[in-house]
């Protein structure tokens, strides 16, 4: 059970916008910045948006990201095929002295 | 360019300790600017964080997995290491070691490739 809360899946077409949500507690997202990690198959997870929602050098502008109080959204829009990845958001938590924690994943299919 | 590349068994008998370790270049682990840390992933499943340290050895641990895991760091080497104690089936899993932003530390900006550890007799 992640201490995040991410929906398993979602899905569109190529050209859609979709967002993926992140439902956290006061320990974490309410405290503390969210980052969104992108999981292509096979491969190891990358940093896609940090700080809530910066995005490192050479990430599109199609990917934001976005959070208000304990909850933060990912929003892609003009969804292309090579968008297809698992997605995860993280946080520091604060309880326990300190520690990060991430959501489940939600596994876009475009 | 930052790279990070584990090594070490890829094989554990239950009971046992797994032990990792993670070789930096293209940079210097004394960076005041990193945290270096370890993150798995069981295979099909999301990703745990299981810990980070300090080039001065100041570290933080998952609290569900805090009495099972040490990391150290090897300044000489330019390398930082893992040992999870008493392993189950339950640890079998990718992982990765990544270089964590010391400023905020669950932003990860730079990951090994992962390896796939097996616990099994």
């Amino acid at each position: 059970q992640s201490v995040l809360t991410q929906p398993p899946s979602a899905s569109g077409t190529p050209g859609q916008r979709v967002t993926i949500s992140c439902s956290g507690s006061s320990s974490n997202i309410g405290s503390n910045t969210v980052n969104w990690y992108q999981q292509l198959p096979g491969t190891a997870p990358k940093l896609l948006i940090y700080s809530n929602d910066q995005r490192p050098s050479g990430v599109p502008d199609r990917f934001s990201g976005s959070k208000s109080g304990t909850s933060a959204s990912l929003a892609i829009s003009g969804l292309q095929s090579e968008d297809e990845a698992d997605y995860f958001c993280a946080a520091w938590d604060d309880s326990l002295n300190g520690h990060v924690v991430f959501g489940g994943g939600t596994k876009l299919s475009v | 360019q930052l790279q990070l590349q584990e090594s070490g068994p890829r094989l554990v008998k239950p009971s046992e300790t797994l032990s990792l370790t993670c070789t930096v270049s293209g940079g210097s682990i004394s960076s005041i600017n990193s945290y270096w840390g370890w993150i798995r992933q069981p295979p099909g499943k999301g990703l745990e964080w299981l810990g980070g340290i300090y080039y001065r050895e100041s570290t933080f641990y998952n609290p569900s997995l805090k009495s099972r895991v040490t990391i150290s760091v090897d300044t000489s080497k330019n390398q930082f290491s893992l040992k999870l104690s008493s392993v189950t089936a339950a640890d079998t899993a990718f992982y990765y070691c990544a270089r964590h932003r010391a400023t905020t530390i669950s932003v990860v900006d730079y990951w090994g490739q992962g390896t796939l550890v097996t616990v099994s007799s």
